[in-house]
């Protein structure tokens, strides 16, 4: 158990639609990571916060937008849909500092109909 | 262009034998995060390493920062360590993310 929480486990809408994944880091951990994982592409970065405010951004479409609350939860938005947008989402955290492990949750894996 | 590769691409070995993965990449580093992701999906942090060896139980990983490359050594492998095995490299100037190389697909067989 890596002590990284995501929901819901599964997810499965239509094209166009609008979804929220949540994620809950470690106890501790202030900085919170998004990645993408689809057949063809592999795990790809999102989007990085540390401590509430966004750190990084990498590979994340418009349509898509990332926060990271008070509670150091964070919740990422997917907006309008593709099929394309169907993927392994995965959040993970990691205590402040370079150079430190990044734990990830088991993900949250998105099916577009 | 920043690049991580892997190798082999798949693997397939009996139990009990001693397995070596490859990673290499292109450009400096600041970290390298070996992963592991299970045939359900879930990912699992096995090493992170910015220089020398380090070992947890049968896993061994390794870094050569003049040649750009790190080894994943597992030793007397068990079905149980068949997964994906994924290397991950912070480059010196992409802040603190990781760029994720293919993952090598291992099989211990019994």
């Amino acid at each position: 158990d890596s002590g990284v929480t995501q929901t819901p486990k599964h997810l499965i809408t239509a094209t166009g639609q609008r979804v929220t994944l949540r994620c809950s880091p470690r106890s501790g951990d202030l900085s919170v990571y998004w990645y993408q994982q689809s057949l063809d592409q592999g795990l790809q970065f999102l989007i990085q916060y540390y401590n509430g405010e966004e750190r990084a951004k990498g590979n994340i479409l418009e349509r898509f937008s990332a926060q990271q609350f008070p509670d150091l939860h964070s919740e990422l938005n997917l907006s309008s849909l593709e099929l394309g947008d169907s993927a392994l989402y995965f959040c993970a955290s990691s205590e402040a500092g370079r150079n430190q492990p990044q734990h990830f949750g088991d993900g949250t894996r998105l099916s577009i109909l | 262009k920043n690049e991580v590769e892997q190798s082999p691409q798949n693997l397939t070995a009996q139990e009990g034998e001693f397995i070596t993965i490859n990673c290499s990449y292109s450009v400096g580093i600041s970290a390298l995060h070996w992963l592991q992701q299970h045939p359900g999906g879930g990912i699992v942090s096995l090493f992170m390493l910015s220089s020398g060896k380090k070992k947890h139980g049968r896993l061994i990983a390794t870094i050569n920062i003049q040649e750009k490359h790190s080894s994943l050594h597992i030793t007397a492998s068990h079905p149980r360590d068949s997964a994906v095995y994924i290397c991950a490299v912070r480059w010196d100037n992409y802040g603190q993310n990781f760029v994720f190389g293919p993952g090598t697909r291992l099989s211990v067989l019994p």
